[in-house]
């Protein structure tokens, strides 16, 4: 049980591309779900937390006009990288979890490089 | 603002040795949560701490809550290397955000 996907697992664009990444909790309903994103041999770094039907909280420092994020149901929230450029290449998670009470349960990660 | 510390940052072991990484919260958690990232792969879940003082074991993995509930720390008995992997923990003080300590990056080697 508790199977988050993510897709895609990898994206090689070109820059100035939208990207756009999905998240799905597969067999439970995620009132949170939360993105993540990950440099080589570092830490997960929240970007931004998002709730069923309401509007994502960015973490300081993360633009929300650049990481758009939706949270449109209870099984589904999307990232989209807008105009994405090179710096933007990264590893890029979601989570999601049923209540504050639960863990987080992590999907695959979205490997994006930009040229 | 809330941090959760991690320590060591790396451990490199010879298989059969021990292994422990501890985390220390700046503030009271509700609970902490223990997670392992494989090399090129997502955090999967291991387990959840919530009572003062609670000890858990999974196999050659013990993990502890600290009476206070502010730090926590993961002991694996006789590493194999198929423990390789970042073990980051998790703090939740009962608000949203769950709080994630930087990793220990730990390499067994045979």
């Amino acid at each position: 049980g508790a199977v988050v996907s993510q897709h895609p697992s990898r994206v090689i664009c070109k820059s100035g591309t939208s990207v756009k990444i999905e998240c799905r909790s597969l067999d439970f309903q995620a009132t949170t779900m939360f993105w993540y994103r990950q440099f080589p041999k570092q830490s997960l770094m929240l970007m931004a937390t998002s709730n069923e039907g309401s509007k994502a909280t960015y973490e300081q420092g993360v633009e929300k006009d650049k990481f758009l994020i939706n949270h449109a149901s209870l099984t589904l929230s999307t990232l989209t990288v807008t105009s994405a450029h090179p710096e933007d290449s990264s590893f890029y998670i979601c989570s999601a979890r049923v209540d504050r009470n639960q863990p987080q349960h992590f999907g695959d990660g979205t490997r994006l490089s930009i040229l | 603002g809330q941090q959760v510390m991690q320590i060591p940052q790396y451990q490199h072991v010879q298989e059969g040795e021990d292994f422990t990484t501890y985390c220390n919260s700046s503030t009271t958690l509700s609970n902490i949560q223990w997670y392992k990232q494989r090399p090129g792969g997502h955090p999967v879940f291991f387990i959840q701490l919530v009572k003062s003082g609670e000890v858990k074991k999974q196999k050659r993995l013990t993990f502890q809550f600290g009476e206070a509930k502010k730090n926590s720390s993961l002991h694996i008995t006789a590493t194999q290397t198929t423990d390789v992997g970042t073990y980051f923990c998790a703090g939740n003080t009962g608000g949203f955000k769950t709080i994630f300590g930087a990793g220990t990056r730990l390499f067994v080697k045979a």
